[in-house]
């Protein structure tokens, strides 16, 4: 089975652009679609992203999905920060038998 | 309009039975994954097992195999999570997802917090 490592905690101004990283552990990042979930505290999760760059209706365009095959990673970025965005982002990726989640980044909007 | 709702909150004792709910609406039941996901206190998340309840094909994260019980009723549209003796360690929050084909979970229940101690 592969791991999926997220930095713990980002921070960032209103306004600004944020980045959050997701790496795989072993096995290419291309291989297997890339989820990212948004958790608000006290609520469950939503998605934002799915198979690696399309957004559920609903979900603004400030929010983008990519992958990178050099760094084995996919990453999540979110332009135009406001204090709604404050919250935890989940990478998660499925390899055939096993559903795998990142440990989570906090996302401090300053 | 897709709705998953899950049983309410629990609190037990070590040792003690149990079993959480999750019934859907507005899509074809049998025709989806369900899965669970462990959220223990401050903790993320993590992929407990999934079920198809059309044909009661059931799968486990090793992590969790042989500690539950996935199971599903096609009938009245309700996914099922039990535990035969819990541990103070599985107070967390418990939630359901539907899964798509590609491995994402695109609606989510509300949550049931489990909370066991003495």
């Amino acid at each position: 089975n592969f791991m999926l490592t997220q930095p713990h905690s980002v921070s960032e101004s209103p306004g600004k652009t944020v980045t959050i990283s997701c790496t795989r552990s072993s096995g290419s990042i291309a291989s297997n679609y890339v989820q990212w979930y948004q958790q608000r505290p006290g609520s469950a999760p939503t998605t934002v992203i799915y198979e690696d760059n399309q957004r559920p209706s609903g979900v603004p365009d400030r929010f983008s999905g990519s992958i990178d095959s050099s760094s084995n990673s996919a990453s999540l970025t979110i332009s135009g920060l406001s204090s709604e965005d404050e919250a935890d982002y989940y990478c998660q990726s499925y390899d055939g038998s096993n559903w795998v989640f990142g440990g989570g980044t906090k996302l401090t909007v300053l | 309009e897709v709705q998953l709702v899950q049983s309410g909150a629990e609190v037990k004792k070590p040792g003690e039975s149990l079993k959480i709910s999750c019934k859907g609406s507005g899509y074809s039941f049998s025709s989806y994954w369900i899965a669970w996901v462990r959220q223990m206190p401050g903790k993320g998340l993590e992929w407990m097992g999934i079920i198809y309840s059309g044909d009661s094909d059931t799968r486990y994260s090793p992590s969790f195999q042989g500690q539950v019980t996935i199971s599903a009723d096609k009938s009245i549209s309700t996914a099922y999570l039990q535990w035969s003796s819990l541990k103070a360690s599985d107070t967390a929050m418990y939630y359901c997802a539907r899964t798509l084909s590609s491995g994402w979970f695109d609606f989510w229940g509300q949550g049931t917090l489990v909370t066991v101690s003495s």
